[in-house]
C-alpha cells in the first residue's frame, strides 16, 4: 500500500526558532503533496499545495514567508516553520497523491505535533 | 467554492449496532468526489470510502457504505455492526474532479466524534 511518513512525529521548540518537518512518500512517487494544519478538536485546514519542482501554492491567509515549503523530489516535501511562536503550536499533517493510481486518492502521513514554548 | 457540513459534533452507538454519520455539501463543480476519513486519537487520517458524483451506485467498503443522495447534496456514512475500534473522529471531505488528472483542493468538514459503547 501507499505509505507516507513524517518526521519528526513530535517536536518542542523555543519561541523564535525554526522547525523543519519532513514528509516522504515511501513506496510511490508523489507529484503533489499537501500540508494541513489541525488545531485541537478542529478540522484539517489546507495550508499549501506542493508540486515537485515548482513553487508551492498557499491558501489564503497562510504566510508564505513563515511557512516555507520545498518539494525537491518526487518523494520528499518539507515544511519549515520559521521564527515559531506559541500560536504556531498545532498538529501538522501532510498528504500525497500517487501519480500512477487513482487521481482522487490522498495518502496521509501520521502527523507532526509541534509545541512552541 | 466548496462547503462541507457535518452537523453532528458527537454521536454514541451501541456496539454491534449500525450508525449513520451525516454529511451535506455544496459545490458548483459539475463533477466531484466525496470522501470519508477516520481519525483515531493517534492523529493519523485513515481513508475509508470514496464516492464519485457520477457514480450510479452507492459506494461500499466492508462495513462502510456511503448513502449518496445527489439531489439532496448529502453523502452520509453508514457503519454497520459497530466495533469498539470504530471510536474516532470522522471527517467528510470533497474535491472537484479534473479529468486531466490535475490536483484539486480537498475541503474537509468539521468532523463527528463517534463513541462506541460496549
Amino acid at each position: 500500500g501507499a505509505v507516507v511518513s513524517q518526521h519528526p512525529s513530535w517536536v518542542i521548540c523555543k519561541s523564535g526558532t525554526s522547525v523543519k518537518i519532513e514528509c516522504r512518500s515511501l513506496d510511490f512517487q508523489a507529484t503533489t503533496m499537501f500540508w494541513y494544519r489541525q488545531f485541537p478538536k478542529q478540522s484539517l485546514m489546507l495550508m499549501a499545495t506542493s508540486n515537485e519542482g515548482s513553487k508551492a501554492t498557499y491558501e489564503q491567509g497562510v504566510e508564505k514567508d513563515k511557512f516555507l515549503i520545498n518539494h525537491a523530489s518526487l518523494t520528499l516535501s518539507t515544511l519549515t516553520v520559521t521564527s515559531a511562536h506559541p500560536e504556531d503550536s498545532s498538529f501538522y499533517i501532510c498528504s500525497a497523491r500517487n501519480r500512477s493510481t487513482n487521481y482522487y486518492e490522498q495518502y496521509f502521513g501520521p502527523g507532526t505535533r509541534l509545541t512552541v514554548t | 467554492a466548496q462547503k462541507i457540513t457535518q452537523t453532528q459534533p458527537g454521536m454514541f452507538v451501541q456496539e454491534k449496532e449500525a450508525v449513520t454519520l451525516d454529511c451535506t455539501y455544496d459545490t458548483s463543480d459539475p463533477s466531484y468526489g466525496l470522501f470519508w476519513y477516520k481519525q483515531p486519537s493517534s492523529g493519523e487520517m485513515i481513508f475509508l470510502i470514496y464516492q464519485g458524483s457520477y457514480d450510479q451506485q452507492n459506494a461500499t467498503e466492508g462495513r462502510y457504505s456511503l448513502n449518496f443522495q445527489k439531489a439532496r447534496k448529502s453523502a452520509n456514512l453508514v457503519i454497520s455492526a459497530s466495533q469498539l475500534g470504530d471510536s474516532a473522529m470522522y471527517f467528510c471531505a470533497m474535491s472537484p474532479i479534473s479529468y486531466s488528472g490535475g490536483y484539486q483542493k480537498v475541503t474537509f468538514g468539521t468532523g463527528t466524534k463517534l463513541q462506541v459503547i460496549p
